[in-house]
């Protein structure tokens, strides 16, 4: 069965520290994608990311990066120099390619990140 | 502008008093599912729909249920909600052929009382 797991429920930073939020995912599949999902207060759902399982190039974009680890099932966020704006909850997701199920997010617990000035 | 959009976004209700949260998308998507997310559980399927009249059962489908009369509307039914269904949904569409690129309507907050 498909699982994501944000072992780190909240996190609390003082801003201009770096960040990082884990994420580990268990499939069967030898095709997914990856997600992240940024969740301001506001709630809604903002993208920030896909990976496919095939691209474990790690990305980079302005202050985030991503780093995918196959052989750890990991897909961990850094946040460098951390900002009071990216005070929100952070939800990491995977699905499968393709099938019946294909589409189907399954997402971690999320994790609440706290930047403080 | 592309969109999907939900409504209420908001809504209080009582125990046992149906209700619907619509969702409509002006994407020409055939895919479209529905959310639910809780605290400590991040965000379940409930249903999604493949194309019109093509509905089925995510993971936490009891309670709800779902149509598919039109390809851009997916409304979700709580025919008899109950407290338990207090929670923040989402809707979200995509090309059937591109399922990993989904848009996500801006969220309904339900209480129920």
């Amino acid at each position: 069965a498909q699982k994501v797991t944000q072992a780190q429920t909240e996190i609390s930073v003082v801003e201009k520290e770096d960040v990082t939020l884990d994420c580990v995912y268990e499939t069967r599949d030898t095709t997914y994608y990856l997600f992240w999902y940024k969740q301001p207060p506001s709630g809604e759902l903002v993208f920030l990311i896909r990976r496919n399982s095939f691209d474990e190039q790690n990305e980079i974009s302005g202050r985030y990066s991503w780093n995918f680890q196959k052989s750890t099932s990991s897909f961990n966020f850094t946040i460098t120099a951390s900002q009071v704006v990216d005070s929100a909850v952070y939800f990491c997701a995977l699905s499968e390619a393709r099938g019946n199920q294909g589409g189907k997010l399954i997402f971690g617990q999320g994790t609440e990140l706290s930047v403080k000035p | 502008e592309a969109q999907v959009t939900q409504n209420p976004r908001y809504l209080i209700t009582v125990t046992g008093k149906k209700l619907t949260v619509t969702c409509s998308q002006n994407m020409n998507h055939e895919y479209m599912s529905w959310y639910r997310q809780d605290p400590g559980l991040g965000l379940r399927q409930i249903y999604y729909s493949m194309n019109v009249e093509v509905t089925d059962k995510g993971d936490v489908p009891e309670g709800y249920k779902v149509s598919r009369k039109e390809k851009r509307n997916f409304p979700l039914i709580l025919e008899s909600p109950s407290p338990n269904q207090t929670s923040l949904y989402f809707c979200a569409s995509s090309f059937l052929n591109d399922r990993e690129t989904q848009y996500f309507g801006p969220g309904t907050r339900l209480l129920v009382l």
